[in-house]
């Protein structure tokens, strides 16, 4: 059970733009930003969105990521197939003297 | 380029210890926490904890407390993280990964990671 809510799964077809939610706390996303991972099929995680809207340089401009009380959501548009991977978001919880939280990740698949 | 290189794949017992080394190459490795993170098959990705190589300070998971050790040599820029007492639900992908923050921990983030290593436990 993650402390981070997210949808397992979601899907869209090349073009499309999808969103994907995570839900937390007053003690981690409330109170401190949210970071997104990307994670293609058999590689380590790679860093998608960091404080919240940032985007690293060499990630395009098609992902964006928003923070609104104690939710997020990252967004995807102009949808493509290589975007098809598990994306996590994480952030840190004020809660047992600090800790970092992932939600539970969602599969998007490119249909 | 920055980078994090771990060691290979390893198969212990129920019971033994595992040792998985993280090289850094690229910046200064004194001025980055490392962060240890652990994906069972199939599963999500789970928080360790942290390690400051400049101070050799560490920070970890509750969960994980009394069976992790976090460590670094910083004269050849290689952490390190230790497990003890493994059991079958350790079976996992253990990632590090540097961490930034443009000042507290809490608005940090992990970039980049290591490429993982398996570790397997079983009898």
């Amino acid at each position: 059970q993650s402390v981070l809510t997210q949808p397992p799964s979601a899907s869209g077809t090349p073009g499309q733009r999808v969103t994907i939610s995570c839900s937390g706390s007053s003690s981690n996303i409330g109170s401190n930003t949210v970071n997104w991972y990307q994670q293609l099929p058999g590689t380590a995680p790679k860093l998608l969105i960091y404080s919240n809207n940032q985007r690293p340089s060499g990630v395009p401009d098609r992902f964006s990521g928003s923070k609104s009380g104690t939710s997020a959501s990252l967004a995807i548009s102009g949808l493509q197939s290589e975007d098809e991977a598990d994306y996590y978001c994480a952030a840190w919880d004020d809660s047992l003297n600090g800790v970092v939280v992932f939600g539970g990740g969602t599969k998007l698949t490119v249909l | 380029q920055v980078q994090l290189v771990q060691s290979g794949a390893e198969v212990k017992k129920p019971g033994a210890s595992v040792k998985v080394s993280c090289k850094a190459s690229g910046y200064t490795f004194t001025s980055y926490d490392i962060n240890w993170v652990r994906q069972a098959t199939g599963q999500g990705l789970e928080w360790m904890g942290w390690m400051n190589p400049n101070s050799g300070n560490t920070g970890y998971a509750q969960k994980f407390q009394g069976r992790v050790t976090m460590t670094r040599n910083t004269s050849i820029s290689t952490a390190y993280m230790e497990l003890s007492s493994l059991r079958s639900e350790d079976t996992a992908v253990y990632y590090c990964a540097r961490f930034s923050t443009p000042g507290y921990y809490n608005v940090g983030w992990f970039d980049p990671w290591g490429q993982g290593t398996l570790v397997t436990v079983s009898s």
